[in-house]
């Protein structure tokens, strides 16, 4: 079956540098995508990646290695609105192209 | 204004009542999507919608139903709502089963 880990939570101040790492387990892999939530609201797109290698869009990054099965989301210079949750999502060839699969998320709690 | 809508937002209800969540997008999109979404487990797929009339399972359809008449819209049906479908529900949609989701601002489900 599919299955994806990330770290339920990290905490970091202002101005500091988070990498979320995202480890999955599929058949059929087509690519990585991160979502960002805020408290009590919707899931906004952040970031996707279909080939190795790092996309950078402003303050974040997204990296993936699809040899390791593995990618990463990087947040930097941090501010205080980037504390939300942060998913990763595998999209794949199993069972079916429509199927989508999020990990658990990350609480991401920025400090002053 | 480019939007997913899904009402209603808030509903308490009670077992065995039927009851169905509206998803209606403006944005002439062909893939439809039903989460939902549970502490500690992250975003689980419902059903989707690759057109009009083709629907298919997601990895929990236990107790849902929906159905994709027009492109716009994808209810998603409880016919005999139990409380452990007490959750939070998104809808989402995209051009295609491979390109970003937008989501709707999620309905908040509770059943007694």
């Amino acid at each position: 079956g599919q299955s994806l880990e990330q770290p339920s939570e990290v905490t970091a101040v202002e101005g500091a540098i988070v990498q979320i790492n995202c480890t999955y387990q599929t058949s059929g892999f087509y690519g990585l995508s991160w979502y960002q939530q805020h408290d009590g609201g919707a899931p906004t797109f952040l970031s996707y990646n279909a080939l190795d290698g790092l996309e950078e869009t402003g303050r974040f990054s997204s990296f993936l290695s699809r040899s390791d099965s593995y990618g990463y989301l990087l947040l930097q210079e941090l501010q205080m609105k980037d504390s939300a949750s942060y998913f990763c999502a595998v999209r794949s060839r199993a069972d079916s192209w429509g199927k989508l699969q999020f990990g658990a998320g990350t609480q991401v709690v920025v400090t002053p | 204004e480019a939007q997913v809508t899904q009402n209603p937002r808030y509903l308490i209800t009670v077992t065995g009542k039927k009851l169905t969540v509206t998803c209606s997008q403006n944005m002439n999109h062909e893939y439809m999507s039903w989460y939902r979404q549970d502490p500690g487990l992250g975003l689980r797929q419902i059903y989707y919608s690759m057109n009009v009339e083709v629907t298919d399972k997601g990895d929990v359809p236990e107790g849902y139903k929906v159905s994709r008449k027009e492109k716009r819209n994808f209810p998603l049906i409880l016919e005999s709502p139990s409380p452990n479908q007490t959750s939070l529900y998104f809808c989402a949609s995209s051009l295609s089963q491979m390109e970003t989701q937008y989501f709707g601002p999620g309905t908040r489900l509770t059943v007694l």
